[in-house]
């Protein structure tokens, strides 16, 4: 089935450090992929919607050049926490939407971000 | 706009028990609904889906009917296991590929052997 990979699985970096966070789709193509922040025990809130070849929609409230989203092929994206700092913790999640139209999105395992 | 609403947890049931999660939508158009499980420390997986009405979705025991009369969407299985223990959300989307999905605020479910 499809499968999404999200790397890394855990990463715990100091104040001030920007981190990359990579999500792929294995065995299909996205066009559109989307980035969601979860916080313990809460729903998943979406973050901005990765388009392939243009710019990152995001949602009310998320600042663009703090969370920066770049897909660079029909296969990755990537979210980049820039200057992380304490308050950015947090368990993210990306998923992607096989181009199919009526099929759903595949999520990725998370990734979860410790700024010291 | 849309929206999901599902019954608060925890959830706490013996093995064998039966199980209902209620999940209610608010939605125009005509949406596709899901049901995702998250296991601790894991990501989300889809667990069943219905992309119109009185489709049944099921798996792994597990089934929800899309009953648009009612919106809803009610997770059900006949005997639950102690490794059903996780977080569920139900949630809807558009048909358009670049719908978002809309999540309720998850039910955590917690199985006792």
């Amino acid at each position: 089935g499809a499968v999404v990979s999200q790397h890394p699985s855990w990463v715990i970096c100091k104040s001030g450090t920007s981190v990359k966070i990579e999500c792929r789709s294995l065995d299909f193509q996205a066009t559109t992929m989307f980035w969601y922040r979860q916080f313990p025990k809460q729903s998943l809130m979406l973050m901005a919607t990765s388009n392939e070849g243009s710019k990152a929609t995001y949602e009310q409230g998320v600042e663009k050049d703090k969370f920066l989203i770049n897909h660079a092929s029909l296969t990755l994206s990537t979210l980049t926490v820039t200057s992380a700092h304490p308050e950015d913790s947090s368990f993210y999640i990306c998923s992607a939407r096989d181009i199919t139209v009526n099929q759903p999105q595949h999520f990725g395992d998370g990734t979860r971000l410790s700024i010291l | 706009g849309n929206s999901v609403t599902q019954m608060e947890g925890p959830v706490t049931l013996s093995e064998e028990a039966f199980l209902t999660i209620n999940c209610t939508y608010t939605a125009t158009g005509y949406p596709s609904l899901f049901w995702y499980v998250q296991y601790p420390g894991e990501g989300l997986q889809l667990l069943l889906k219905a992309t119109k009405a009185d489709d049944k979705g099921s798996n792994k025991g597990f089934e929800a009917t899309y009953r648009k009369e009612t919106t809803s969407f009610h997770l059900e299985k006949g005997s639950v296991q102690v490794s059903d223990s996780a977080v569920y959300f139900c949630a809807l989307s558009g048909r358009n590929r670049d719908d978002k999905i809309i999540f309720g605020k998850g039910t955590r479910l917690h199985i006792l052997p």
